[in-house]
Parts: structure tokens; sequence; C-alpha cells
């Protein structure tokens, strides 16, 4: 059972315009939501986070919009850039259980110049 | 380099053996995870370690599956009689903190195949 859901395999945009990729979750226990960045060979690296609390989180480049009451949450960036070009995670906590990420399978972005 | 490392990179193995990964974790990070990444999947959360304690392990994890972490510092998994299923990319993540509420970093995997 996928407690977060990435529908959308893979995306692809034009250098300078916005990407936006889409999460979905179920599990109302999660109260903390993570995007981690992933190249080929490497780990996931930590891209932003937003609290349940909060609706917008903006960093650089980078805006997460969360929608609690139809829990989707979304990651902007803007403008996309080349060097974007990765695997993006969503992932998803809830305080209560130690702390560990539940991830979804990943959206592949491709920035084309 | 202050990341999180692990070792080996790469591990080809056949069918039935025994294997040993290593992770150590950023240095002054008291919490220590492990997370096991399929192809086409997200990572799946396996185990967790607060310093020496080992606090949470997964369904995933059977008991041919073993995490240690003696000392409060670098851990390792040990895969007993290992089975094409366990061919994946094995991940380590470290984090500060007592509250779980901080950010983890991982390292670069350890790519397992079972032939």
């Amino acid at each position: 059972d996928q407690q977060v859901k990435q529908n959308s395999p893979s995306l692809s945009v034009q250098e300078g315009r916005i990407s936006i990729l889409n999460c979905d979750y179920t599990n109302s226990m999660f109260d903390y939501f993570l995007w981690y960045k992933k190249y080929p060979a490497e780990g996931p690296t930590f891209l932003i986070s937003i609290s349940s609390i909060k609706d917008k989180n903006e960093d650089g480049r980078f805006t997460v919009f969360l929608n609690k009451s139809a829990k989707h949450l979304s990651l902007h960036i803007v403008p996309s850039q080349p060097g974007d070009s990765a695997v993006y995670f969503c992932a998803a906590r809830s305080t209560g259980a130690n702390s560990k990420l539940t991830f979804g399978k990943g959206i592949t972005l491709s920035v084309r110049p | 380099d202050t990341g999180v490392s692990q070792n080996p990179r790469h591990k080809i193995t056949k069918r039935g053996q025994n294997v040993t990964f290593r992770c150590d974790p950023i240095s002054e990070h008291n919490r220590l995870y492990w997370y096991r990444q399929t192809l086409g999947q997200g990572p799946e959360f396996l185990t967790y370690f607060q310093n020496e304690a080992q606090l949470e392990k997964s369904r995933l994890l059977s008991d041919r599956f073993s995490a240690e972490r003696p000392k409060g510092s670098f851990s390792t998994l040990e895969i007993q009689r290992t089975e094409q299923g366990d061919s994946a990319m094995y991940l380590c993540a470290s984090s500060l903190g007592t509250s779980g509420l901080n950010e983890q970093f991982f390292g670069p995997g350890t790519r397992l195949t079972v032939l």
C-alpha cells in the first residue's frame, strides 16, 4: 500500500519554464513533508521541506505547496535549469514514528536546454 | 569529505552467500537509518538506531538481516544466505538530534547484485 504517491513517472520541461512535481499521500498521521533530489550513482539529497502547519515554503527557485485537505503537495521549480534534471522523491514522516521517512516512487525530471 | 560514506559501493555475490555492508555517518550524528531501494521504487525504511540502540525494525527486515551499531558510530548491515530478491541499493542516512525532526543526510549507497 503506497502511502506516498507520485503518479507521474516523468516530466520534461523547457529550460527557463516552471516545473511542477506533484505528490499525494494517504496517511493522515504524516505531519512533515520533504523533497529529495537524486542524481545517478549518488544518494538522495535534501532539497526542501514543509511542516503540516504551513501551506507554503520557499527557498530560492524551489517552492513547496501543501494542501492538507486534499492530502496533496507540489514542488515548483522556477526557472528550471538543465542541472535540475534528476529524480525527485517526495517523502513524509510522522513525529510519532521515530522519524523514519516514507518515500514515493520518484519523478524523473528532464529540463531541455 | 565529512558526508555519509558507505562501503563497498558495489557488491556482487552468489545466492546463499553472506554479505556485510558498512556505513559511516556524519561524525556528530546520533541517529542512523538504513533504507533499501529497488528499481523503480523509492527508498524503503529498514531499521533505525539512536546512538547504539536499535529502536525500530521494518517488517521488510527478515531474520536473515541483522544490523548493528556497536559504539554508536559506524553501522553494519549483514544479509545471510542472500537471495536474488535481495538485489537492491542499500542506503544509509544519518541525522542529528533527539526529536527526529532534523534532516536526514544520505550516503551514496551500496548496490547489491545477487546472482
